[in-house]
């Protein structure tokens, strides 16, 4: 059964360490997306890539905040230096174009002391 | 204004009984409508697609209409099981576009 795979699960660090988390997308999808979700602000979209191509970054604060695909297989998100305010869910989900159904991963928890 | 609403709820119904939520969007030129469910502390799932001349799954259905900027969602004989978030989901008309998710209404359903 194909899933999006996302590591790691939880994840508590203290403020001004750097936090990564990985993402394995459904093999075959071409589209990988990032959100973040919290009681607040509920999903929100932060980089989105087509075809391993960035199309879209600008719901992400860019001088903490960085999101790569190094290859099909592999999405990553930086924080660095991570923020108390950056605790939350973050979802990545992947999909087979822009306009269809969008199959997310369980999320990584992310608690920053 | 955001670019899609729904309202938050809670709305808490008894078991059977019919709820509807809706969602309006802001930018006309959207292509694709979709429904999402999300249980607590889980991912967020598609429930249904939502078509032009409406759809049907089960004891859900779906309309949308293009020229109000919104699209609805109807349960019928609500189950225990129904209880979720229920999120609004439209789709960029390019690739220029973002996906936008709605907040979220949440759905309780009583004995």
């Amino acid at each position: 059964d194909a899933r999006v795979t996302q590591t790691p699960r939880h994840k508590v660090t203290e403020m001004g360490q750097e936090v990564t988390m990985r993402c394995q997308p459904i093999l075959g999808h071409n589209t990988v997306f990032w959100y973040r979700q919290t009681m607040m602000q509920g999903l929100e979209l932060l980089a989105y890539f087509r075809n391993r191509a960035p199309l879209d970054d600008s719901g992400m604060p860019k001088d903490r905040f960085s999101a790569e695909m190094p290859d099909a297989t592999l999405a990553t998100l930086k924080i660095q230096p991570s923020e108390p305010r950056d605790s939350a869910v973050y979802f990545c989900a992947s999909g087979l174009d822009l306009y269809g159904e969008l199959f997310f991963g369980e999320g990584s928890r992310l608690t920053v002391l | 204004r955001k670019e899609v609403e729904q309202d938050p709820g809670p709305f808490n119904v008894p078991e059977g009984a019919t709820v509807a939520f809706n969602c309006t969007y802001s930018n006309s030129a959207s292509q694709s409508f979709f429904w999402y469910r999300q249980d607590c502390r889980k991912e967020p799932k598609l429930l249904m697609s939502v078509y032009s001349s409406g759809n049907e799954d089960g004891r859900f259905t779906a309309q949308l209409n293009r020229a109000s900027q919104y699209i609805s969602l109807l349960i019928r004989d609500s189950k225990l099981s129904d209880s979720a978030t229920y999120l609004c989901v439209v789709s960029p008309y390019s690739s220029a576009s973002k996906i936008i998710f709605g907040s979220g209404t949440r759905l309780s359903i009583r004995p």
